[in-house]
């Protein structure tokens, strides 16, 4: 297992245009995390699993982000109708809720021009 | 509202020297805080966890204490050096929330 992947790396997109990134966690884990990054700022908390469920997800998110975790496994990330404002870094972590620390992937950098 | 925060945005410190980072907590009480270490474009890396009944704990030249009466954690790195520089991230709860992060630099 190389740890908690996220695909893609990088992602470049108009106004308007809906984006969907994937998180594959470390297997076995079952909490799973998104995060929204910028630039000098610690992780926003967006949104997090436990299995399949959705346990959470922060007020500061609007509808036009979603977050799907269907089979327990990978989690998608979908943002609808995107902005400037959306341009971060994304970042997805993976937890065994018995050890509470949590394993974070590279991130998805998305641009929205 | 329950807030973590960490004062210093960025800390200069000079090789050899003991590096001390400060994380308060308001309107809340952790069952436990966590401290991450993050690189330029890179995701946060796990590196120490304290939980309300530890005053302390220590890895390698890591040590992290945790003060509930004035709600505050601090993070030491002793015998700093230039490969230390980094963010340092501390965070709460279950859905781990971040704080914002304090830029260490360790001066050669």
């Amino acid at each position: 297992d190389t740890g908690v992947s996220q695909n893609p790396r990088h992602k470049i997109t108009k106004r308007g245009q809906n984006v969907t990134f994937r998180c594959d966690p470390i297997s076995e884990h079952n909490r799973l995390y998104w995060y929204r990054q910028t630039l000098g700022q610690g992780p926003e908390f967006l949104t997090y699993f436990q299995n399949e469920a959705q346990l959470e997800k922060s007020r500061l998110l609007s509808d036009r982000f979603s977050a799907e975790r269907p089979k327990g496994s990978f989690s998608t990330l979908e943002i609808q109708r995107t902005e400037q404002g959306d341009s971060a870094m994304y970042l997805c972590a993976s937890g065994d809720r018995v050890n509470t620390e949590a394993f974070f992937g590279q991130g998805t950098r998305l641009t929205v021009v | 509202s329950q807030k973590i925060e960490q004062n210093s945005e960025a800390l200069n410190i000079q090789e050899g020297k003991t590096a001390t980072l400060t994380c308060n907590y308001t309107n809340y009480s952790p069952a436990y805080l966590q401290w991450y270490r993050q690189d330029p474009g890179r995701g946060p890396v796990f590196l120490l966890l304290i939980r309300e009944n530890e005053k302390e704990k220590r890895k390698e030249r890591l040590k992290v204490t945790f003060d509930t009466t004035l709600k505050q954690s601090l993070f030491h790195i002793t015998a700093s050096q230039p490969a230390d520089s980094a963010t340092y991230l501390c965070a709460r709860d279950d859905k781990i929330i971040f704080g914002k992060g304090t830029r260490l630099h360790i001066l050669p």
